[in-house]
């Protein structure tokens, strides 16, 4: 079985702030990660994923995450944030679990990021 | 190409009408699915289908019906539709693979009253 927990359904920053959103995962397998971002009303866009290459993987709009391992943690972050930022944030596991269970991506509860000018 | 499409995009049902959520690609993906986001619990999955004539539960199929004759559409059927189905469906659609990036639709935002 596999599950992701984000920490903190709610993180607020200042413009031009580190941008630090957590997320923990589970899985007996090695893991495929992916983060995805959704701006009000919209479907939800790939930031950025892991599939077993660099540990340190990075993303459109300045966004980038780290692998780790030890920690089994894949933290999503952004040295400065902008305005433009503020959406909820779904990190999401996929484990190769083998069978036809190509597209069973488990999401964690989401991260509803928040930009004060 | 307009990638995953969604209608309708808002729908408003009494208790125990049905109704067909409908959802179409065209980027001749093999895997599609259905997602619900409700506050709080991220994204479930409700139904997926690995190519036309094939498709399998996921974690909340209960009350919903999908089925798969085409490549390009993937339909969601509430048969007695219930206020705990109240949400907003995402339809989603990639190549078959584990490394492959799920695309997802605008969305449709549904009310049982």
């Amino acid at each position: 079985a596999q599950s992701v927990t984000q920490l903190g359904s709610h993180v607020s920053v200042s413009e031009g702030a580190l941008v630090l959103l957590r997320c923990n995962y589970s899985s007996s397998v090695p893991p495929y990660l992916f983060w995805y971002v959704q701006y009000p009303n919209q479907g939800l866009q790939l930031l950025l994923k892991y599939t077993s290459a660099a540990t340190l993987v990075k993303g459109i709009n300045g966004f980038e995450a780290e692998f780790k391992k030890s920690e089994t943690s894949f933290h999503l972050t952004k040295p400065s944030a902008h305005m433009s930022d503020a959406a909820e944030y779904f990190c999401a596991v996929r484990a190769n679990a083998g069978g036809t269970s190509y597209g069973k991506l488990t999401f964690g509860q989401g991260t509803i990021l928040t930009v004060h000018p | 190409n307009a990638g995953v499409t969604q209608t309708p995009k808002f729908q408003v049902l009494k208790t125990g009408q049905s109704m067909t959520l409908q959802c179409a690609q065209d980027m001749n993906h093999e895997y599609m699915s259905w997602y619900r986001q409700d506050p709080g619990m991220g994204l479930r999955l409700i139904h997926y289908s690995v190519g036309a004539g094939i498709t399998d539960q996921g974690e909340v199929p209960n009350g919903y019906n999908v089925s798969r004759s085409t490549t390009e559409d993937f339909p969601l059927r509430l048969l007695s539709a219930a206020p705990s189905q109240t949400s907003v469906y995402f339809c989603a659609s990639s190549p078959l693979g584990w490394k492959e990036t799920q695309y997802f639709g605008p969305g449709t935002r549904l009310l049982v009253l």
